[in-house]
């Protein structure tokens, strides 16, 4: 099963940029990478995802590297409601669910 | 916005009752998910639900457990008899694509918190 790794936490200033890594070293070609976050006391939510071009949306930008073995979710201006675990996922072409890792425990200090 | 809903929001039961988790998904919605997350744990898969049958299901999700979608609305997770051990928040989710196609997306609810005494 192809695996993502990703630091356990990370801190970031208010109004600055956030780059949150994560490694999938064996990722298929089919395989895409989808981030989902969690904000405290919430249920999952969706941000973005991609196959292999950098995709921009409304909540993040997702950069693919150009041999898909790792990406980075980018949260462009980081605000106090940014403070969540974030989720990196690959979702193969036989999956039909989500299999959540520990994700990366994202602090955002005022 | 559409958004999944759940009931009840919180729950307290007693070891061995049965216990019963609505939802009630996205109107257009076609797949259906329950999750759970022990306090302080990961979010752990359950059992997927398809075209009225369970599509996958995980080694959590045993005889104990079983969903039913009964009126095409609500999708539900009954536990037959609660263990101190599925004290946990309960999510469901669904989603209007496939996602093994790579481009559908989950939408989760905001759980219902089951606390078994």
């Amino acid at each position: 099963d192809a695996k993502t790794t990703q630091p356990n936490s990370m801190e970031s200033n208010e109004e600055e940029p956030v780059h949150l890594p994560c490694n999938h070293s064996t990722i298929s070609g089919t395989d895409y990478i989808h981030w989902y976050r969690q904000l405290p006391s919430q249920g999952p939510e969706y941000v973005i995802h991609g196959l292999t071009s950098n995709v921009n949306n409304r909540m993040a930008s997702l950069a693919i590297a150009e041999d898909r073995k790792s990406s980075t979710l980018i949260l462009h201006r980081a605000t106090l409601r940014d403070a969540a675990v974030y989720y990196c996922i690959l979702i193969m072409n036989r999956d039909d669910k989500i299999i959540f890792g520990k994700g990366t425990r994202l602090h955002i200090l005022p | 916005e559409p958004e999944v809903t759940q009931t009840p929001s919180h729950q307290v039961t007693q070891m061995g009752q049965e216990v019963i988790l609505r939802c009630v998904p996205i109107s257009n919605h076609l797949y259906f998910y329950w999750y759970r997350q022990i306090l302080g744990q990961k979010v752990e898969f359950l059992v997927s639900f398809y075209n009225n049958e369970i599509s996958e299901k995980s080694e959590i999700f045993d005889d104990q457990f079983s969903v039913e979608r009964p009126d095409g609305s609500n999708f539900t997770l009954k536990i037959r008899s609660t263990k101190l051990e599925d004290s946990a928040m309960y999510f469901c989710a669904s989603s209007r694509q496939f996602l093994a196609g790579g481009t559908g997306e989950l939408f989760f609810g905001e759980g219902s918190r089951l606390t078994v005494l």
